[in-house]
């Protein structure tokens, strides 16, 4: 069980687009349409932001998008906002029962 | 509302044990997965366990496997993580986060959090 890879870093400039990697394996992103995206600001809990790839749960804004080729799965934010500015974290289901999260991104608007 | 309220953290010596709980409310409790999440101070999110809603399923991360069992009580609304032989590495806040209906599914809900911190 190795953690998801993922950028420490990212930044872009209110109402640009900035996009968030997340590399696994075959055994985990590449076998399960599963990826699962999370936000979350200092001392608060993650709030879910997309599930299965690229599904937006009711009430998330839709320039949040995602996207998976091969092993690797992508969050995407347009239009960026100085309330993006948060650490993201990508999730993948690894089979038999376990859960993988990636290290985290932290988004920067400049 | 959904509300998942986690509690049992503290500071305990390493070798020693802990009993976590999250109460759930707001919800039929025993239509899902639900799940412990970690994150050490100024650190990411670790998952560490998950259970289905009928504990027929369960999985662990391997830094926790043979050390915590989880755990659940339908009847009474509450998930549980029993955390032994802890280690200093084991410090950190632990979430309850609900899941759908397979174990697989994503953490839609996470409770807000209770501190966990092994030293001596």
């Amino acid at each position: 069980q190795s953690a998801l890879t993922q950028p420490a870093s990212v930044s872009g400039s209110p109402g640009q687009s900035i996009t968030i990697s997340c590399t696994g394996t075959s055994s985990d992103v590449g076998s399960y349409n599963l990826v699962s995206w999370y936000q979350q600001y200092p001392g608060k809990a993650p709030k879910l932001m997309i599930y299965e790839g690229s599904k937006r749960p009711s009430g998330v804004s839709n320039r949040f998008s995602g996207s998976k080729s091969g092993n690797t799965a992508s969050l995407a934010v347009s239009g960026l906002q100085a309330e993006d500015e948060a650490d993201y974290y990508c999730c993948s289901y690894a089979g038999s029962n376990t859960v993988l999260f990636g290290g985290g991104t932290k988004l920067t608007v400049l | 509302e959904v509300q998942l309220v986690e509690s049992g953290g503290g500071l305990v010596q390493p070798g020693r044990s802990l009993r976590l709980s999250c109460g759930a409310s707001g919800l039929t409790f025993d239509d899902y997965a639900m799940h412990w999440v970690r994150q050490a101070p100024g650190k990411g999110l670790e998952w560490v366990s998950g259970i289905s809603w009928n504990s027929d399923n369960i999985g662990y991360a391997d830094s926790v496997k043979g050390r915590f069992t989880i755990s659940r009580d339908n009847a009474k609304n509450s998930l549980y993580l029993q955390m032994n032989s802890l280690r200093a590495e084991d410090t950190a806040l632990y979430y309850c986060a609900k899941g759908w209906a397979a174990l697989r599914d994503a953490f839609d809900i996470w409770g807000q959090g209770t501190m966990v911190t092994v030293s001596s």
